[in-house]
């Protein structure tokens, strides 16, 4: 148990809605970070925040968005659903927002999109 | 920009067998590496990282890999597989002006036989 914690853990819904997915980070940490895995695209880095700020973004879609909250903890919000943005989504937390500082992965959170 | 190759989506070694992951990377600055492994249904752990120092790092579960700037590699290996380490493996790098952002390659599943 990495001590990051990640809801819902499945989600499945129709093309065309909105999602929410949460983060909490480990005690402590100050940095969270996104990515999806699929198929197609393999691991790839959404964006990342560190006490609250965005610090670095990568090949986000428009469609999503994130923030992260006074108590640390983050969300992921995907609208105007595909079928292709079917995906387990991780998110990580680190002390620092810095490549020094170790990433720990929560369980992720597997959304179908039908 | 950086980019990471992982030769071989599926490697299957023997249990006692020698365990050869394959990566190369490709960066215009001195790059930080990682490895990640992957359990089904989890998220990634990380087994070791190069940040400069000592070319030959020493990871978790008897893991190891060698930073070669001449092949641009950064291979893991481990002497003696053992059917614990059947899952997948991912090489990722990250720059010290990105903030913490990881570029993965694409994964490398590892079987191991009795």
């Amino acid at each position: 148990d990495s001590g990051v914690t990640q809801t819902p853990k499945h989600l499945i819904t129709a093309t065309g809605q909105r999602v929410t997915l949460r983060c909490s980070p480990r005690s402590g940490d100050l940095s969270v970070y996104w990515y999806q895995q699929s198929l197609d695209q393999g691991l790839q880095f959404l964006i990342q925040y560190y006490n609250g700020e965005e610090r670095a973004k990568g090949n986000i879609l428009e469609r999503f968005s994130a923030q992260q909250f006074p108590d640390l903890h983050s969300e992921l919000n995907l609208s105007s659903l595909e079928l292709g943005d079917s995906a387990l989504y991780f998110c990580a937390s680190s002390v620092g927002g810095t490549i020094h500082n170790e990433q720990f992965f929560g369980p992720g959170t597997r959304l179908t999109v039908l | 920009a950086q980019s990471v190759t992982q030769l071989g989506s599926h490697v299957s070694v023997s249990e006692g067998a020698l365990v050869l992951l394959r990566c190369n990377y490709s960066s215009s600055v001195p790059p930080y590496l990682f490895w990640y492994v992957q359990y089904p249904n989890q998220g990634l752990q990380l087994l070791l990282k190069y940040t400069s120092a000592a070319t030959l790092v020493k990871g978790i579960n008897g893991f190891e890999a060698e930073f070669k700037k001449s092949e641009t590699s950064f291979h893991l290996t481990k002497p003696s597989a053992h059917m614990s380490d059947a899952a997948e493996y991912f090489c990722a790098v990250s720059l010290r002006n990105q903030g913490g952002k990881l570029i993965f390659g694409q994964g490398t599943e590892l079987s191991v036989k009795p």
